[in-house]
């Protein structure tokens, strides 16, 4: 992946954690359009968070997005249960193409 | 509201070809970037074509010279055929729609699970 993300992260409830997204390098990413998808077992992603930092309008303000350098960040603070899934990072290419991290997987302890 | 439902998957023999359509609603589907990603069983997830609302269409690699996407505007319904089908095209395929270039795929359908086994 020209993405990397953390195999697993866990936290218990009401806890913040946080996902990275880095570049590999191996393609040149737009850092600017980092969107970060939640997918729970057996259904379709969801947006969560847009252009790094936006959040549509029907997710909770519990999802924050931000950048640093080649790193993007997911953090989710006041954990549920609900918040359990597998979460991917994604961006575009400075050619245009999609690219997505292998996925994180979150669990509530 | 908007809608995209994905159909055609279907279990097919290496080297067969198959045709996934994409039925959409509550949008302009002439206006929008349209997208096939797909997510092999237990896996990530993998872009596999972009159809630009010029009509000019991205693919990956992986992907390229065996699949060709095309879209009906009249019918707002987005396809894709896959010819040369290969074990590892085993996956559930999604379309997913996109406002802008190098925008967030904001709307996603269900997907249609593609299976390529002798």
């Amino acid at each position: 992946s020209a993405l990397t993300q953390p195999i697993s992260v866990s936290g218990s409830p009401g806890q913040r954690i946080t996902i990275s997204c880095t570049g590999t390098g191996s393609v040149d990413v737009d850092y600017n359009y980092v969107s970060w998808y939640q997918q729970r077992p057996g259904t379709a992603p969801k947006l969560v968070i847009y252009d790094g930092f936006k959040r549509p309008s029907t997710v909770s303000s519990r999802f924050f997005g931000s950048k640093s350098g080649n790193t993007a960040s997911l953090a989710i603070s006041g954990l549920q249960a609900d918040d359990e899934a597998d979460y991917f990072c994604s961006s575009y290419t400075l050619t245009g193409s999609l690219v997505f991290g292998g996925g994180t997987k979150l669990t509530v302890l | 509201e908007v809608k995209l439902v994905e159909s055609g998957g279907d279990l097919i023999r290496p080297g067969g070809s198959l045709r996934l359509s994409c039925a959409t609603s509550g949008f302009t589907f002439s206006s929008n970037y349209m997208n096939w990603v797909r997510q092999a069983p237990g896996k990530g997830l993998e872009c596999v074509s972009v159809s630009y609302r010029d009509g000019n269409v991205f693919y990956s690699d992986s992907v390229k010279g065996r699949f060709t996407v095309s879209r009906d505007n009249s019918n707002n319904t987005l396809f894709l055929q896959m010819t040369n089908l290969r074990v590892e095209d085993t996956a559930m395929y999604y379309c997913a729609k996109a406002g802008r270039r190098s925008g967030p795929l904001s709307n996603w359908g269900q997907g249609t699970l593609v299976t390529v086994s002798s």
